[in-house]
């Protein structure tokens, strides 16, 4: 079966500028993660879907961030009037839910902010 | 708040030589602990894991892991390192529940030169 697939791979385009970042989890994965890789910052949460629903939402930087998930599948990121700081590659992860279930990463989207 | 910590951000070795390297994580409750590789050009893929029982983990490419509770830490080891080695490599922790967010190090960077 596929992996997890990330569309588009790479971005680029104006500050203040809208974008929208799509996953495509392994089907089946109830479980759907939001990660942003930054030089300098490292690997940084943003939010975990179950299902449709985010419980967790505490790792979004700000309010021009935004993600939902539909069908329980595909999630779109989403984020407003960008900036520069908001250049890097962002990574989608899924898996099953519960103990001990590893989560499989797509190969991201990088973003660049002009 | 939870934290990990990558010891060594830039490691150069030659072929055959052993490897360590090391992670800490601040967190006193149930872990899962975890090392993923990313090789250049492609995505985060899991290493190896410990969820429980024997501390001394194995995992693909001859890499092992053993887990220190005592000392909060999970250190990677191979005893000897091929070229096919160069890639960096993130620990990363998630806590028990069905939000298994990962906390990640910021990656060590390792060179293998033939």
């Amino acid at each position: 079966g596929a992996g997890v697939s990330q569309s588009p791979s790479n971005k680029v385009t104006e500050k203040g500028k809208d974008v929208e970042l799509r996953c495509d989890p392994i089907s089946g994965h109830t479980a759907l993660y939001w990660y942003r890789q930054s030089l300098g910052q490292g690997l940084e949460f943003l939010i975990y879907f179950q299902g449709n629903s985010a419980p967790d939402k505490s790792g979004l930087p700000s309010d021009r961030f935004s993600a939902e998930r539909t069908g329980g599948s595909v999630s779109t990121l989403t984020i407003q009037r960008t900036q520069q700081e908001d250049s890097a590659v962002y990574l989608c992860a899924s898996s099953l839910t519960g103990q001990g279930n590893i989560q499989y990463f797509g190969a991201g989207t990088r973003l660049s902010v002009l | 708040a939870q934290s990990v910590s990558q010891h060594n951000h830039h490691v150069i070795l030659s072929e055959a030589a052993s490897l360590e390297l090391g992670c800490n994580y601040s967190y006193g409750g149930t872990v899962n602990l975890f090392w993923y590789v990313q090789y250049p050009g492609q995505h985060l893929q899991l290493l190896l894991k410990y969820f429980s029982g024997d501390p001394l983990v194995k995992g693909i490419k001859g890499f092992e892991a053993e887990f220190i509770k005592s000392k909060f830490s999970f250190n990677l080891r191979k005893p000897s390192v091929q070229w096919s080695d160069t890639a960096e490599y993130f620990c990363a922790v998630n806590r028990a529940g069905n939000n298994r967010k990962l906390i990640w190090g910021l990656g060590t960077s390792l060179a293998v030169n033939p």
